[in-house]
């Protein structure tokens, strides 16, 4: 069974310009989450997507934004970006089974804003 | 913002001791999860256990959980050197589960050779 991926693996990006990672979860996996992680801030909740639509929403602006497909793919996009956006964005898949659910994480997009 | 604290914040041991982190958080949970990250990769999972459960074992890996004290701690038994990474505990909430985790800072594992 194939594990979570994410494309790009590294993106080198303008200050100003926008950027769209993308997300596969495992198969037959409905939930997908995104995280970021800094060294300063550590791990954060971005936001959380089941059946093509947002359900959970972290604490970052309106410029970090996201969608799900129908085949539970999921991307995330951020408008304007910042020097404070380089981080390890990481996707996280979950079979969502009540509320006894591990959660799988791809191996991270490393965005650089220049 | 972080659930809580790991502790210690680095810890660097010799190949074969055991090493041991703690995780704190500081609301009720469902379940507390930890994972492993190498190098700035992504998160692997190790293990879950739920908030009614006290230990659990997966190989060289124990967990234990204290819901009176919000803490749980992780052994890993006779260290080897590809054990070398951070080790982040997560947990998850009643209302949220499982898609909304809380994350401790980490724990900075060296084992030296």
């Amino acid at each position: 069974k194939a594990g979570v991926t994410q494309t790009p693996r590294y993106l080198i990006k303008t200050r100003g310009q926008q950027v769209t990672l993308s997300c596969s979860p495992i198969s037959g996996h409905r939930s997908v989450s995104w995280y970021q992680q800094t060294p300063g801030q550590g791990l954060q909740f971005l936001f959380e997507y089941f059946s093509e639509t947002q359900r959970n929403k972290g604490n970052f602006p309106g410029r970090f934004s996201g969608r799900q497909f129908s085949n539970s793919r999921s991307e995330m996009n951020v408008s304007t970006l910042e020097l404070g956006d380089s981080a390890l964005y990481l996707c996280a898949s979950s079979a969502d089974r009540g509320l006894i659910a591990e959660a799988f994480f791809g191996q991270g997009t490393r965005l650089t804003v220049v | 913002s972080q659930q809580g604290e790991e502790d210690p914040q680095a810890l660097s041991i010799q190949e074969g001791e055991n090493a041991t982190m703690n995780c704190s958080y500081k609301t009720s949970i469902n379940n507390l999860q930890w994972y492993r990250q190498n190098s700035g990769r992504g998160l692997v999972h190790l293990i879950l256990i739920r908030s009614n459960e006290r230990e659990k074992h997966s190989g060289r890996l124990r967990v234990t959980l204290d819901t009176s004290k919000k803490s749980s701690s992780l052994l890993i038994t006779a260290s080897r050197a590809a054990d070398t990474a951070s080790y982040f505990c997560a947990t998850d909430s009643f209302r949220f589960g499982a898609q909304k985790l809380v994350f401790g800072q980490g724990t900075r594992l060296t084992i030296n050779p």
